[in-house]
């Protein structure tokens, strides 16, 4: 079966820090990879995706992660935290044919 | 702009009660999601439907139901069988079909709350 691993449920880093989310997934053929932010009390937003093509993906609020297919990794990373990053991240999995397979969720902290 | 309505976002049940969260959806997806969210326990698959008039069970349909009967809207009723109703619940939408590049579009949630 498909899963995904979201390493640590929190992370707590400085404002002005590197920002490391990561996730891992199982899957036999590569599918897409998802990243959603959740701030409190409210619903999930796309950060950024995976589907096909290049590997290094940008996305929202200087967000970006790299699919690397040979660590079934899809980890993601903002070089200087703002403290208005704080929120939830998951990291989510759509075998191709299949419906959404979220992680656990991170919940990120900043620090002053 | 297309997008996902959830409402209330503030509910209140009393015990025994049935209630019933809206979803309405205007971005034209054929697929629609229920999950239920609880602290420290990420996302939860309640239903889902793929097409008006059929609906599936996803990990945790006991004590809820579901209809499909507009290809916008797929409510949600939480009946007085789920012994444990409290917990914030999201609704989401996507194209069907083969694969799901685009991921889902989430509603802001309904936060349900027993008293």
């Amino acid at each position: 079966a498909q899963s995904v691993t979201q390493l640590g449920s929190h992370v707590s880093v400085s404002e002005g820090a590197l920002v490391l989310l990561r996730c891992n997934y199982s899957s036999s053929v590569p599918p897409y990879l998802f990243w959603y932010v959740q701030y409190p009390n409210q619903g999930l937003q796309l950060l950024l995706k995976y589907t096909t093509g290049a590997t290094l993906v940008k996305g929202i609020n200087g967000f970006e992660a790299e699919f690397k297919k040979s660590e079934t990794s899809f980890h993601l990373t903002k070089p200087s935290a703002h403290m208005s990053d704080a929120a939830e991240y998951f990291c989510a999995v759509s075998p191709q044919g299949g419906k959404l397979i979220f992680g656990q969720g991170t919940e990120l902290s900043v620090k002053p | 702009d297309g997008g996902i309505t959830q409402s209330p976002k503030y509910l209140f049940r009393k015990e025994g009660q049935n209630v019933t969260l809206s979803c309405e959806q205007n971005l034209n997806h054929d697929a629609m999601y229920w999950y239920r969210q609880d602290p420290g326990q990420g996302l939860r698959l309640i239903y889902y439907s793929q097409i008006v008039n059929d609906f599936q069970k996803g990990d945790i349909a006991e004590g809820y139901s579901v209809s499909r009967e507009k290809k916008e809207s797929f409510p949600l009723t939480v009946t007085s069988a789920q012994k444990n109703p409290t917990a914030f619940y999201l609704c989401a939408s996507s194209i069907a079909g083969t694969g799901y590049p685009d991921g889902y579009t989430f509603g802001s949630g309904t936060r349900l709350t027993v008293v």
